[in-house]
């Protein structure tokens, strides 16, 4: 099936430091999801991404996350500057259209903040 | 707000035994409901999805039926081979009020023996 790819797959930071997950979505899709999952625990929706900007938001997105697709390139989730509590999985995800469509998923970006 | 129970953490079984993943979900519009599968160190595939009340979404073995009356989405499959050992998640995307937000369920670990 269609292939969503996140680079890096795991990433070690010191508290405060910033970092960029990336995502290479699925070519032809113009929605772009991030999720959070905390180890153990379900997987949480952050924001969603079409035309440029930010569709939806949950209250896990906090003022220090940032998205953004410039150029049609990566889709980028920056966090700035980095919290102990922000250590968890992060799911990149795509879909083709908006309303109800399947999401395709990558592998995954594990992120450890020290 | 929107919600997706499964009250399973973790079902073991045999190989050809009967899989039955209990899933209800709650929200106040007309959702799509979703079954993704999770295998270890990959992002979540889809694997059901089903759009229409009272209708059914069968796949590789797998069926789920969408009760509006019992607001239930259960998943079964009628023999597990050890290769369907995974985390399987129930979901929902709203009708309305979301950009194709997807809402989780906890996450019910399948482990089968062989």
């Amino acid at each position: 099936g269609p292939k969503v790819l996140q680079i890096p797959s795991h990433q070690i930071i010191d508290m405060g430091q910033m970092v960029t997950l990336n995502c290479d979505p699925v070519s032809n899709h113009l929605y772009f999801y991030w999720y959070k999952q905390i180890l153990g625990q379900q997987m949480e929706f952050l924001v969603n991404f079409y035309n440029g900007k930010v569709m939806e938001k949950s209250k896990l997105f906090k003022d220090q996350f940032s998205v953004e697709r410039p150029d049609g390139s990566y889709f980028t989730l920056k966090i700035q500057p980095t919290a102990l509590e922000d250590s968890a999985v992060y799911f990149c995800a795509s879909s083709l259209g908006g309303n109800q469509d399947t999401q395709y998923f990558g592998p995954g970006t594990r992120l450890l903040v020290l | 707000g929107d919600s997706v129970t499964q009250k399973q953490g973790q079902v073991t079984l045999s190989e050809d035994d009967f899989l039955f993943i209990n899933c209800t979900y709650s929200t106040t519009t007309y959702p799509t409901l979703f079954w993704y599968v999770q295998y270890p160190g990959q992002g979540p595939q889809l694997l059901l999805k089903v759009t229409t009340a009272n209708n059914k979404g069968i796949s590789r073995g797998f069926e789920a039926t969408y009760d509006k009356g019992t607001t239930s989405f259960h998943l079964q499959k009628a023999s597990v081979q050890e290769s369907d050992s995974a985390v399987y998640f129930c979901a929902l995307v709203p009708l309305s009020g979301s950009f194709n937000k997807l809402t989780f369920g906890a996450g019910t670990r399948l482990a089968v023996c062989p």
